[in-house]
C-alpha cells in the first residue's frame, strides 16, 4: 500500500542553519503531497501542499517540490528559528478510498533549533 | 478561520470503563477522521466518516466505535478502556475535495489506568 517514510529524528539546529528533511514516498497513483507541524501541546497544523509533479509548496520561509521522478518531497528552510521548534510529519493523499480522500502519515521529525 | 474542537484536552479513565470523545467542526466539511499518535509511531487512523451515518473502519479500528448522527460532530468511543489504548486522540475534518487539506483539533491525552 501507500506509504511515506521521512529521516529519523530528533534534528537539533543552532538558530539561523539550514534546514532539510528528506521525505520520500511510495503510492499508486498521483497522491498530492503535504507538510504539517505540529507545535507543543498543539494540534497538527498544515504548512505547506503540491498537487502534481513539479509543483512547489512555500509558506513561512519552509518549501517542497513535488519529484516524481524520485517519489520525493524533501521539506527546506534556508534560516531557522527558535520558533520553528516542533514535529514535523510528511504525508500524502491515498485515493484508494473510493470517493474518499485520506492521509497517509510519515512518523514525524522532531525539530529543535536553539539560540 | 475553520475550527475544530475537541471536548477534553486531558482525560484519566479506569480499565473497562466506556469512553467517549467528542469532536465539533464549523466548517460543513463533509469528511471526519480520528487518529492516535504514539511516540514513534506516528499517526494512525482510527476510523473516518465522508457522510452523516456513514463509517469506514481505517488501519486500526479494533476496540474503537463511531457516531456520526450530525454533520458537524464525529464521536469515537472506547467500548471498554484499556491500558494499550493511553494514547494523543486527534480528529481532523476535511471538505472532501480531491487534494484539500485536513484540519486538526488541539488533541485529547487519554491516560487509561
Amino acid at each position: 500500500g501507500d506509504s511515506v517514510t521521512q529521516m529519523e529524528g530528533p534534528v537539533t539546529l543552532s538558530e539561523e542553519a539550514f534546514l532539510t528533511i528528506n521525505c520520500t514516498y511510495t503510492a499508486t497513483g498521483y497522491p498530492s503531497l503535504f507538510w504539517y507541524v505540529q507545535y507543543p501541546g498543539e494540534g497538527l497544523q498544515l504548512l505547506l501542499k503540491a498537487t502534481k509533479a513539479d509543483d512547489k509548496g512555500s509558506n513561512k520561509g519552509f518549501e517542497a517540490t513535488y519529484r516524481k521522478e524520485t517519489t520525493s518531497f524533501h521539506l527546506e528552510k534556508g534560516s531557522v528559528q527558535v520558533s520553528d521548534s516542533a514535529v514535523y510529519f510528511c504525508a500524502l493523499s491515498d485515493l484508494r478510498g473510493g470517493g474518499s480522500e485520506k492521509l497517509v502519515f510519515g512518523k514525524g521529525t522532531k525539530l529543535t533549533v536553539n539560540p | 478561520d475553520v475550527k475544530v474542537t475537541q471536548s477534553s484536552r486531558y482525560l484519566v479513565k479506569r480499565t473497562g470503563e466506556k469512553v467517549f470523545l467528542e469532536c465539533v467542526q464549523d466548517m460543513d466539511h463533509e469528511n471526519m477522521f480520528w487518529y492516535r499518535q504514539d511516540p514513534g509511531l506516528g499517526l494512525r487512523l482510527i476510523y473516518f466518516s465522508y457522510d452523516v451515518k456513514m463509517k469506514e473502519k481505517g488501519d486500526i479500528p479494533e476496540g474503537y466505535s463511531v457516531s456520526r448522527e450530525k454533520k458537524e460532530r464525529f464521536s469515537l468511543i472506547l467500548e471498554s478502556a484499556s491500558t494499550n489504548q493511553t494514547s494523543m486522540y486527534l480528529c481532523a475534518s476535511s471538505l472532501g475535495a480531491l487534494g484539500t487539506e485536513q484540519y486538526f483539533g488541539p488533541g485529547t491525552r487519554l491516560t487509561v489506568t
